[in-house]
């Protein structure tokens, strides 16, 4: 199972606000760059956030990270209907099974 | 920009080896910086990381698969390569190949291949 938890599933209507949390330990957030990934349904997660709260090349501004402390959270406002997806938080974890971690995985639900 | 492709047998056979190939187009493997990837997720679960290779062919691997996994890399073929061994059902899964970029975040990925163990 998963060193990163994440809630199982957050819903909000069109236009709204949802926030995702990733909560781990000092072995892995606490000490490393938190990254997020986003699943449309049947394709390859595709990188939304990287070292915590930078967003890559066509990524629009509606998606956010932050981290604090041992734990880290995905931000999306103005919620679309293609925003329905899987998404994952991920870090390293140097703890004695030392290696590439992902979180639990969210599902949001546009209402 | 870089694009990865799977390739391989969708369906093994119980305590056979598992292999497949991610061949990389629109850059070199031997970039550095970069460690190429394999991440597996089960049917309708999560994410689980295998592991890497470097283009030096420097290998790290998830502590929980260690003993039945390799990586190798052939960097003539701009291609590298997973087996997983002694595979069970447990095993059947959608194979990802992804670029791990400075071994901070994982971009991009290829689309994924689903692998069935079962005889």
């Amino acid at each position: 199972q998963s060193v990163l938890t994440q809630p199982p599933s957050v819903s909000a209507a069109p236009g709204q606000k949802v926030t995702i949390s990733c909560s781990g330990s000092s072995s892995n957030i606490g000490n490393n760059y938190v990254s997020w990934y986003q699943q449309l349904p049947g394709t390859a997660p595709k990188l939304l956030i990287y070292e915590n709260n930078k967003r890559p090349s066509g990524i629009p501004d509606r998606f956010s990270g932050s981290k604090s402390g041992t734990s880290a959270t995905l931000g999306i406002t103005g919620l679309q209907t293609g925003d329905e997806a899987d998404y994952y938080c991920g870090t390293w974890d140097s703890s004695l099974s030392a290696g590439k971690v992902f979180g639990t995985g969210t599902k949001v639900t546009v209402l | 920009q870089v694009q990865l492709q799977e390739s391989g047998p969708g369906l093994v056979k119980p305590s056979q080896t598992l292999s497949l190939t991610c061949t990389v187009s629109g850059g070199s493997i031997s970039s550095g910086g970069y460690y190429w990837s394999w991440i597996r997720q089960h049917p309708g679960k999560g994410l689980e990381w295998i592991g890497y290779i470097y283009y030096s062919g420097s290998t790290y691997y998830n502590p929980s698969l260690k003993s039945r996994v390799t990586i190798s890399v052939d960097t003539s073929k701009n291609q590298f390569s997973l087996k997983l061994s002694s595979v069970t059902a447990a095993d059947t899964a959608v194979y990802y190949c992804a670029v791990d970029r400075w071994s901070l975040w994982f971009d991009p990925w290829g689309q994924g291949t689903l692998v069935t163990v079962s005889s």
